[in-house]
Formats: C-alpha cells, structure tokens, sequence
C-alpha cells in the first residue's frame, strides 16, 4: 500500500534535548512537507522540500532542522532552540506538476510531542 | 497580511440535514481552494479541489462553491451522517512553489 508514515506516534522529550520525528513515503513524490498543528490555529509550515537534497524553511523554521537525502526520507529535528515544542506534528507529500491535483497532500498520521 | 477564517465554534446538524461550513480568506487570490477531512489524532484526508474559475465541484454528497468576489467558499455536506463528524479544513494555494495556508478548522458534529 501506498503512503506516508510517521514515528513515533507519540514522543516525549525533555527540555533540552533535541529529538528526531521520521517520516518516510512510498508515494514517489517530490515534494515533501512538515506541519505544527497547535489549538485553534491553522496548520503551519517548518519547513518544505521540493527535491532531494534540497529544502526550504518555511514559516516557522527557527529551532527546528530537516535533512532529505533520499526521496523518501524527510526527517525532523526539533532542537533544544525550540521554546514551546509541544505539538503535533504533520508530515506530508505531494508530486507537483503532475496533472490536475498539481498540490493536493497527502498526511502522515502524525507525531504528538510533549516536552516534560 | 494573508488571512483564512473558518468558524470556530462546533457547528451542530441533526442527522440527514445539510451541513454547510465556510471558508473567507482576505489579502488573496488563490487559483486553488482544497478541502481536508481530519479525524481526532489523524492527518487531514483530502476530499476536494476547486479553482478559481469553477464555481461549484460535487463528489457523492459533498459540494463545494468559490466565489472570488467575496472572497469565500462554502462547503456543504448533503443527507449528513454521524460518520461525517470531524474537523474541516479549508486550503488555499500559495504561490508556485506549492505551499498551502490552512484556516484553522470547524469542528462538525452530526447529531442522530
């Protein structure tokens, strides 16, 4: 089956620490995408990748650091910088340029970090 | 600044009627609107994708309206269900390089 996973499920951190979420997709998209979803606020961007070896920060990138060495592979870092790290996490992909959906994404099910 | 609004507030349907939720965006003119299903703990799922020069898009009972004059789109779920309750969210396109702006959701809560 086709998709996007995301682990853990759920992660806890302690201050000061920086810890990695994984997100992996067998979609054979370029574009690849990490969210924060907070409380009553739209999702936000952290940072984007259009191609490998390539990415973008987004609205939100400062404490927070991303690697695409793979196509399939868009691993977060949520670093010790992050002041308020508790949320939850999305990672999703999308194959631009490909016909009419042209950025339709695709979710993961999601990472939820709680920093103790 | 780029802005999407959705209600806030839980919007209640009995069962069977129609649920109508809305989208208004301002400083914008997106060539894409999407709507997203997002269960409890989930991803969002998409469900549907209008542009700027369509002014409605069904599938099955799902219905969704643009109207880039008043800068709103409205999305309506027909003969609702129970199953239908979750968050909804509304997305507008961003530029070339694909990024979206999310509204913050409405709630939906089917009553049977």
């Amino acid at each position: 089956d086709g998709g996007i996973t995301q682990s853990p499920k759920y992660l806890f951190r302690k201050e000061g620490q920086n810890v990695t979420l994984s997100c992996e997709q067998n979609l054979n998209h370029d574009a690849m995408y990490w969210y924060r979803q907070d409380p009553g606020q739209g999702l936000r961007l952290i940072y984007y990748s259009q191609i490998v070896n390539d990415f973008q920060k987004g609205d939100i990138a400062e404490g927070y650091s991303v690697s695409r060495e793979k196509k399939e592979s868009f691993p977060l870092t949520v670093t010790s910088a992050q002041k308020n790290p508790t949320a939850f996490y999305l990672c999703a992909s999308s194959s631009p340029g490909t016909g009419g959906l042209t950025d339709t994404q695709y979710f993961g099910p999601g990472t939820r970090l709680t920093v103790l | 600044s780029q802005k999407i609004e959705q209600n806030s507030e839980a919007l209640n349907i009995q069962e069977g009627k129609t649920a109508t939720l809305t989208c208004n965006y301002t400083n914008y003119s997106p060539a894409y609107l999407q709507w997203y299903r997002q269960d409890p703990g989930r991803g969002p799922v998409f469900l549907l994708l209008i542009r700027e020069n369509e002014k409605e898009k069904r599938k099955e009972r799902l219905k969704v309206t643009f109207d880039t004059t008043l800068k709103q789109s409205l999305f309506h779920i027909t003969a609702s269900q129970p199953a239908d309750s979750a968050t909804y969210l509304c997305a507008l396109v961003r530029g070339s390089n694909y990024q979206l702006i999310w509204g913050a959701g409405t709630k939906l809560i089917i009553k049977p």
